[in-house]
């Protein structure tokens, strides 16, 4: 089974400043998919990004970026110009390609919390 | 375009008694899953539906629990003979059977066992 690792529990951030949660993860798949999601205190998840395995260019969305680096199988989240609303949970997750055997669930870290300060 | 649903959002019962959570996906999803988050983890997998038809189910999904999806539209979870240990938010996704599909999340039904 694929495992995710998210070792850092808290982070904390300046408002306009720039943080970069990490995500390690842990598989023998050469094709999957990787995702940031949000989690807002009592509010539901979203998606933040994606990342297809195959593609070696970074996603980015707005002021979300990622830094995948599949040899180390790393997956980080840089969040740019940090806004108030961007404190929550955030949680890595992992999920097979759709030609595995390895079904289509996700596979969460145990999340970061971020705190942004005024 | 509504998002994903669940009810009740709150639900507390005592120890024996059965509960059960309705969740209702995005419209055009013919793929559900249920996951369960507890305090300081991440969400871990129970099921996943493709349309009507129940394709996984997670070890943790003891046989206190069954999932349904009659007609391929919305899904119930129900826990029978709870216990204190099953405490915890379950969650609810939806996601179109495309080869990039994403799943999308409800707000959760957080269970809480006296």
């Amino acid at each position: 089974a694929q495992t995710v690792t998210q070792s850092q529990p808290e982070m904390s951030v300046q408002e306009a400043e720039t943080v970069t949660l990490s995500c390690t993860y842990d598989t023998s798949e050469s094709d999957y998919y990787l995702f940031w999601y949000k989690q807002p205190p009592s509010r539901q998840m979203i998606l933040v990004i994606r990342q297809e395995a195959y593609k070696q260019q970074n996603a980015t969305e707005n002021r979300f970026s990622v830094n995948f680096q599949k040899a180390a199988k790393s997956f980080s989240l840089k969040i740019s110009d940090s806004q108030l609303g961007d404190a929550a949970m955030y949680f890595c997750a992992y999920r097979s390609a759709p030609n595995s055997n390895s079904g289509y669930a996700l596979n969460f870290g145990k999340g970061t919390s971020l705190l942004v300060t005024p | 375009d509504t998002g994903v649903s669940q009810d009740p959002r709150h639900k507390i019962t005592k120890r024996g008694q059965n509960v059960t959570f309705r969740c209702d996906p995005i419209s055009e999803h013919n793929r559900l899953y249920w996951y369960r988050q507890t305090l300081g983890q991440g969400p871990e997998f129970l099921t996943y539906f493709q349309n009507e038809a129940q394709l996984e189910k997670s070890r943790l999904l003891s046989d206190r629990f069954s999932a349904e999806r009659p007609k391929g539209s919305f899904s119930t979870l129900e826990i029978q003979r709870t216990e204190q240990g099953d405490s915890a938010m379950y969650l609810c996704a939806s996601s179109t059977d495309m080869w990039d599909e994403t799943q999308y999340f409800g707000p959760g039904t957080r269970l809480l066992v006296l």
